[in-house]
């Protein structure tokens, strides 16, 4: 089946623009992972979803980052006044609700470049 | 303390040999782990899942939990070029999930 589709691959803004990246998750998983991974860094969790609910956005770097996710399905990740630093690619996950374990299937990502 | 403890590399094994890929966590309560892997400019892609004590092997992929020592390993048999890549591992997890940074391995033909 489809496996988790992230739009766009790439996007070149200018510094202060706003950005919208949008992830769409595999059919019935419930649970929705946003992680930035800047150049040869590790995974860095910004938000989780459980449906349309948020639990967990205590890695959100700043207030210029917001997230959120409608009909338990697409999620979108804003960032507001974009600044340099923020260029990273931007990874989504989504994991099946249910069983013994809890792998997350990872999107292929959006990569972010702030001029 | 980090959640979750890797050693970044770079690991360079020639081809053949076995690649020992380790991982110490903190949290007790830990039940699973994953272990990825991440080509460059790729996103990761899970290799193993780990819930309980002792080894679980899957082709040349071998697996070790030893939750009373904290400690998570991969081990790799017969390292090919295209084992290459960045392998990370995390618990399982609810909700948040914290990586380990990933520890990169070069296989040496």
């Amino acid at each position: 089946g489809a496996g988790v589709s992230q739009s766009p691959s790439n996007k070149v803004t200018e510094k202060g623009k706003d950005v919208e990246l949008r992830c769409d998750p595999i059919s019935g998983h419930t649970a929705l992972y946003w992680y930035r991974q800047s150049l040869g860094q590790g995974l860095e969790f910004l938000i989780y979803f459980q449906g349309n609910s948020a639990p967990d956005k205590s890695g959100l770097p700043s207030d210029r980052f917001s997230a959120e996710r409608t009909g338990g399905s697409v999620s979108t990740l804003t960032i507001q006044r974009t600044q340099q630093e923020d260029s990273a690619v931007y990874l989504c996950a989504s994991r099946h609700p249910g069983g013994k374990s809890y792998e997350q299937y990872f999107g292929p990502g959006t990569r972010l470049t702030v001029t | 303390q980090k959640e979750v403890e890797q050693n970044s590399g770079p690991l360079s094994v020639p081809e053949g040999a076995i690649a020992s890929l380790n991982c110490t966590y903190s949290d007790r309560g830990s039940q699973s782990f994953f272990w990825y892997r991440q080509y460059s400019g790729k996103s990761p892609e899970l290799i193993m899942f780990i819930y309980s004590n002792g080894d679980k092997e899957d082709g040349r992929f071998t697996a070790q939990l030893n939750k009373a020592s904290q400690y998570v390993s991969l081990l790799i048999r017969d390292s090919q070029p295209s084992d290459s890549a960045t392998y990370l591992c995390a618990p399982g997890g609810y909700q948040k999930v914290t990586f380990g940074i990933g520890t990169k391995l070069q296989v040496i033909p």
